[in-house]
């Protein structure tokens, strides 16, 4: 059973416009959130993460938003850029499981000119 | 810089052949893990190590082993390589700070093929 999830596989942003990514899991024992973004033939980069106590993390041009209740993240990307064409992935962990890593499937994100 | 490095960026093996994934980082993190990627499913953890010597299964353990001797290095093992195999593996490396930020640093990719 998948315990982290992103019910898009693919996303189409306007250049200059919002990108707006989701995430949700099942585990409520999840205290740490990642967003991670790959490209192809390379290893995922870390983007930004958020803590379990908190409910909004900001980055520049990137910021996550946690909501506990709904066991709900989501990331936005404004304004987005071609270069963020990627596929990104949402991850978790916690403290209880040895911070292991639990990626979702991620979303492949095109940014138009 | 935290540095993951994966042996091989790319290697081709035989159906049958033992295969050898070598993964070695320089932070002194105490987790490490294998993850495979494919089109559609995203990454899928193969094995974690939290210590020397422990390992836990990941989802997908079947067909795999792992050895984690030094702190440093954590090898994936194929008995028995088969084409189902075939797939991009990566290693990632995490520190524990306790309520604080565990990011994971990934090495480049291992894309292996098996025929």
């Amino acid at each position: 059973d998948q315990q982290v999830k992103q019910n898009s596989p693919s996303l189409s942003v306007q250049e200059g416009r919002i990108s707006i990514l989701n995430c949700d899991y099942t585990n409520s024992m999840f205290d740490y959130f990642l967003w991670y973004k790959k490209y192809p033939a390379e290893g995922p980069t870390f983007l930004i993460s958020i803590s379990s106590i908190k409910d909004k993390n900001e980055d520049g041009r990137f910021t996550v938003f946690l909501n506990k209740s709904a066991k709900h993240l989501s990331l936005h990307i404004v304004p987005s850029q071609p270069g963020d064409s990627a596929v990104y992935f949402c991850a978790a962990s916690a403290r209880t499981s040895y911070d292991k890593v639990i990626f979702g499937p991620g979303t492949s994100l095109s940014v138009i000119p | 810089d935290v540095k993951v490095t994966q042996s091989s960026r790319y290697l081709v093996k035989r159906t049958g052949e033992k295969v050898f994934l070598e993964c070695v980082q320089d932070m002194d993190h105490e987790n490490m893990f294998w993850y495979r990627q494919d089109p559609g499913l995203g990454l899928r953890l193969i094995y974690f190590s939290y210590d020397v010597k422990m390992k836990e299964k990941g989802d997908i353990p079947e067909g795999y082993s792992v050895s984690r001797e030094k702190k440093e290095r954590f090898s994936l093992i194929l008995e028995s390589a088969s084409t189902n195999q075939t797939s991009m593996y990566l290693c990632a490396s995490t520190t524990r700070h306790h309520g604080g930020n565990t990011e994971a640093f990934f090495g480049q990719g291992t894309r292996l093929t098996v025929v």
